[in-house]
This record gives structure tokens, sequence and C-alpha cells, in this order.
């Protein structure tokens, strides 16, 4: 198996713009988690999916980032505008119930 | 607030030493701890696990303890060794993982020759 894939890798963009982050969840995993890896929050939970169904999204900072996943095999993370606080390493992760979690390699974003 | 806490941000160990990683916790539901790995530029890989129903659980030169009453779990590695040269993150959860995993804010091992 190929793992979580995300893209991009990285991401350079001005403030004010929209970013868009992609995962390819492992096939066969219905759980697929969104976190944000920070120098001073650590690794966040932004949001997860069950079945491609949002069941908690109370890490979402705000407004502006956004979530969808329109099937089994496919995730977005969006974020409309983007600012500089924004800038993280965003990490997908997927895994069977009660299994352990599998991560991508992220997606390093910098908003300037 | 943090509900999972790694208070040394960067550990530094000599080759064949023991590299102990301490985490505290503050939610008592939490009932299944892990321990994560990460080397720059990839994404966190799992380590090792230890449920709440247990107080020690060892995979080679891994070893978790976790003490309850204190909720307080420890990452010892020994003998340590350069590849183990990686941020560590101490995570948390309830009810077996249905949900989310809490981390902590991670801890930067570095094993010296």
């Amino acid at each position: 198996d190929a793992g979580v894939i995300q893209s991009p890798r990285h991401e350079v963009t001005e403030m004010g713009q929209e970013v868009t982050l992609r995962c390819k969840p492992i096939s066969g995993h219905d759980y697929l988690f969104w976190y944000r890896q920070t120098m001073m929050r650590g690794l966040e939970l932004l949001i997860y999916f069950n079945n491609n169904v949002p069941i908690d999204d109370s890490g979402m900072p705000e407004d502006r980032f956004s979530a969808k996943m329109p099937n089994a095999s496919f995730s977005t993370l969006k974020i409309q505008p983007s600012e500089p606080r924004d800038s993280a390493v965003y990490f997908c992760a997927s895994r069977r119930f009660n299994e352990k979690l599998f991560f991508g390699s992220g997606t390093q974003l910098s908003v300037l | 607030d943090q509900q999972v806490k790694q208070n040394s941000p960067s550990l530094s160990v000599q080759e064949g030493r023991i590299s102990i990683l301490n985490c505290d916790y503050t939610n008592s539901m939490f009932d299944y701890f892990l321990w994560y790995k990460k080397y720059p530029a990839e994404g966190p890989t799992f380590l090792i696990s230890i449920s709440s129903i247990k107080d020690k659980n060892e995979d080679g030169r891994f070893t978790v303890f976790l003490n309850k009453s204190a909720k307080h779990l420890s990452l010892h590695i020994v003998p340590s060794q350069p590849g183990d040269s990686a941020v560590y993150f101490c995570a948390a959860t309830v009810g077996g993982g249905a949900d989310g995993l809490t981390f902590g804010k991670g801890t930067h091992l570095i094993i010296q020759p």
C-alpha cells in the first residue's frame, strides 16, 4: 500500500489567497483525520471523518477553514482567505476503527 | 488547555545510554496511550502503545510505563542508538481510539555519539 498521500508537499502563498490541501487515505480505512503542527501548539486535531461524514470539527480554528470528504478516497482542507498565522505543517491521517493511525508526510504551508 | 503535556522540548543522550521521555496528562477519561516518532519532513509513525489496564508494555528496546494515579507515562529507550534521534510525541485517547488522538507538543531526542 502507498500509505496516506498528501499534496502538495510544500505550498507558499500570499495572505488573502485560497489554499487547498489534498489527501488520499489508505484504502479500506474508514476514519480520516486532519492535524496541524506548530511549534507553539504541537499537533492539533482539526477535524475528523468517519465513512466520509464529518464527526468532530471543534478543532477547526475559524470559519476560514473548511474540510470535505466527497468519497472514501479523497479529502480536502481549504483555507480562504489564508493568513500568515496559518503557516504550519498540515497532516492527514487515516485508520480503521480501533487500529493505529497512519500519517501522511504532511504539507508545509507558508503564508507570506 | 493542554490535556497531554510533554514538558521537555528537547533531550540529549549519549549513544548506548538510556533515554527517558516523559508525558503527563490531565484528562482522567483517557484510557489508551501511544507514542509516535517523527523524523524531519516525514509524518509521525506509531512506536508503542499501552492500555490503562496495564502499567508496562515492552517492545524490543522500547518500554512504556504508565502510572495512572500520577497521570504520568514515560518511554524508555535502551540502549539509545543514533537512529533514535527524532521528535517523540505522546498521545492519548478515550475508548480505545474511536475519535482522534490528543497529542503533546513533542520532545526532540538527540542521541550523541
